[in-house]
C-alpha cells in the first residue's frame, strides 16, 4: 500500500493544454515536496510546501498544499514539451524519512 | 547541479559479478540515501546512513550492502548480480537525519547482461 498516491499515473496531452496532477494520502505531513525527473537524470526539487492551504507558483506551475496537509496538487498552465518528465511528490513527517509517491509520468506532445 | 556526485554514471557487467557504486554527498550533508529505480518505475528506497551509521532500511536485498565512511561518502555494493538488478541507482543527501528536502545525484545506470 502506497502512503502517497499520485494520480494519474500517466498523462499525455498536447502542447498548450492545462493539466493537474494529484498527490493524496490519509496521513498528515509536516511538509510536502514536488520533484521533476527527466529521463536518465536524477529528480530535481521544484518546491516545498509547509502550511496547510499554501499555494506556490513557479512560472507556469502552481502547487497547492491541502488545508489538512494530507494532499497536494500541481497545476501546469499552457504545457510545453519541456515540461515532459516524471513528477514525484514526497511527504515529510516528524522523525521519519521522506516518503515518495509512485509518480506521474507526463508527456507533452508538440 | 545538486552537489551530490555519483560514480560511475554507466556500468555494464555480467550476471554473477559484483559492483560498487560510489556517492559523495553535498558539502555539509550528514545523511545519505540510496534508491533503486527500474525502467518506468518509481523510486524504491534501499537504505539510509547518517553520520556513518545505518538509520533506515527499505527493500534492500541481502545481496546488496552499503556503508558510509568517516568522510561521509557512501558506497553501495551489489553482488551476485542478476538481470533484474539492472536499474538506475540514485544517491541522495540531506543535512538532517530526517531531512524534509533531499537532493539527488544524477544516478548510476547499471546494466546486467
Amino acid at each position: 500500500t502506497q502512503l502517497l498516491e499520485q494520480s494519474p499515473q500517466f498523462l499525455s496531452i498536447q502542447e498548450g493544454e492545462n493539466l493537474t496532477v494529484y498527490c493524496n494520502s490519509s496521513s498528515v505531513f509536516s511538509s510536502l515536496q514536488w520533484y521533476r525527473q527527466e529521463p536518465g537524470e536524477g529528480p530535481v526539487l521544484l518546491v516545498t510546501v509547509v502550511t496547510g492551504g499554501e499555494v506556490k507558483k513557479l512560472k507556469r506551475l502552481t502547487f497547492q498544499f491541502g488545508d489538512a496537509r494530507k494532499d497536494s496538487s500541481l497545476h501546469i498552465t499552457a504545457a510545453q514539451p519541456g515540461d515532459t518528465g516524471l513528477y514525484l511528490c514526497a511527504g515529510a513527517r516528524e522523525g521519519q524519512k521522506l516518503v515518495f509517491g509512485q509518480g506521474t509520468r507526463l508527456t507533452i506532445n508538440p | 547541479d545538486s552537489g551530490v556526485t555519483q560514480t560511475p554514471k554507466h556500468l555494464i557487467t555480467a550476471t554473477g559479478q559484483r559492483v560498487t557504486l560510489r556517492c559523495s554527498p553535498r558539502s555539509g550533508d550528514l545523511s545519505v540515501y540510496w534508491y533503486q529505480q527500474s525502467l518506468d518505475q518509481g523510486l524504491q528506497f534501499l537504505i539510509q546512513y547518517y553520520n556513518g551509521e545505518e538509520r533506515a532500511k527499505g527493500n534492500i536485498l541481502e545481496r546488496f550492502s552499503a556503508q558510509q565512511f568517516p568522510d561521509l561518502h557512501s558506497e553501495l555494493n551489489l553482488s551476485s548480480l542478476e538481470l533484474g538488478d539492472s536499474a538506475l541507482y540514485f544517491c541522495a543527501s540531506s543535512v538532517a537525519l530526517f531531512g524534509n528536502t533531499i537532493y539527488f545525484g544524477e544516478g548510476s545506470w547499471l546494466t546486467v547482461v
